[in-house]
């Protein structure tokens, strides 16, 4: 069971915004950079936003992320169809002294 | 462009241990500026860390597996390694290798490679 809660699902439809997101406590997300990563169906995961709220290059402006105490928030604006994917937070616990992955939301372009 | 790509075999026994490579192009593990990490996910499941390590050779292991798991590099071939011992069909995954920023040892993962099924039977 992972420390870094996400809900199993969220959906939306084209052109709609979307927040998904990620809660925590203060040995993780409270202390520590958030990152998200978005994964594809049968793909490699891939960095999507990285230290709570920095676009990596190629990136669209669509996918921004925001953190505010123990929990995170990665929204997404004008859903494309592409954006069907899952998305997992992924914060450092000072506690367990690793890394912590949430279970993942898969998010649903209908 | 940076690419990684993990190698080893796809079949492990139980009580075995699994092996597996990630050969690096386009940069170098001896860079100070990067960690090099195993990441894995069990079929349908989530992603879970298993460990970084630094071109110094300094590793972070993830607490639920640090007593079977060994990560090492190889700089004359620039490569990393992932040992895990004593494997059971709880360690059936896709085993992905990835570049990490020296800011951000372990959660910072920008570079991925394609990922490696590894299944435990018998």
């Amino acid at each position: 069971q992972s420390v870094l809660t996400q809900p199993p699902s969220a959906s939306g439809t084209p052109g709609q915004g979307v927040t998904l997101s990620c809660s925590g406590s203060s040995s993780n997300i409270g202390r520590n950079f958030v990152y998200w990563y978005q994964q594809l169906p049968g793909r490699a995961p891939k960095l999507l936003i990285y230290r709570d709220s920095q676009r990596p290059s190629g990136v669209p402006e669509r996918f921004s992320g925001s953190k505010s105490g123990t929990s995170a928030s990665l929204a997404i604006s004008g859903l494309r169809s592409e954006d069907d994917a899952e998305y997992y937070c992924a914060a450092w616990d000072d506690i367990l002294s690793g890394t912590l992955f949430g279970g993942g939301t898969k998010l649903t372009v209908l | 462009q940076l690419q990684l790509q993990e190698s080893g075999p796809g079949l492990v026994k139980p009580s075995e241990t699994l092996s597996l490579t990630c050969t690096v192009s386009g940069g170098s593990i001896s860079s100070s500026d990067y960690y090099w990490g195993w990441i894995r996910q069990p079929p349908g499941k989530g992603l879970e860390w298993i460990g970084s390590i630094y071109y110094s050779g300094s590793p972070y292991y993830s607490p639920s597996l640090k007593s079977r798991v060994t990560i090492s590099l190889d700089t004359s071939k620039n490569l990393f390694s992932l040992r895990l011992s004593s494997v059971t069909a709880a360690d059936t995954a896709v085993y992905y290798c990835a570049r990490a920023s020296d800011s951000s040892c372990c959660t910072f993962f920008d570079y991925w490679g394609p990922g490696t099924l590894v299944t435990v039977s018998s």
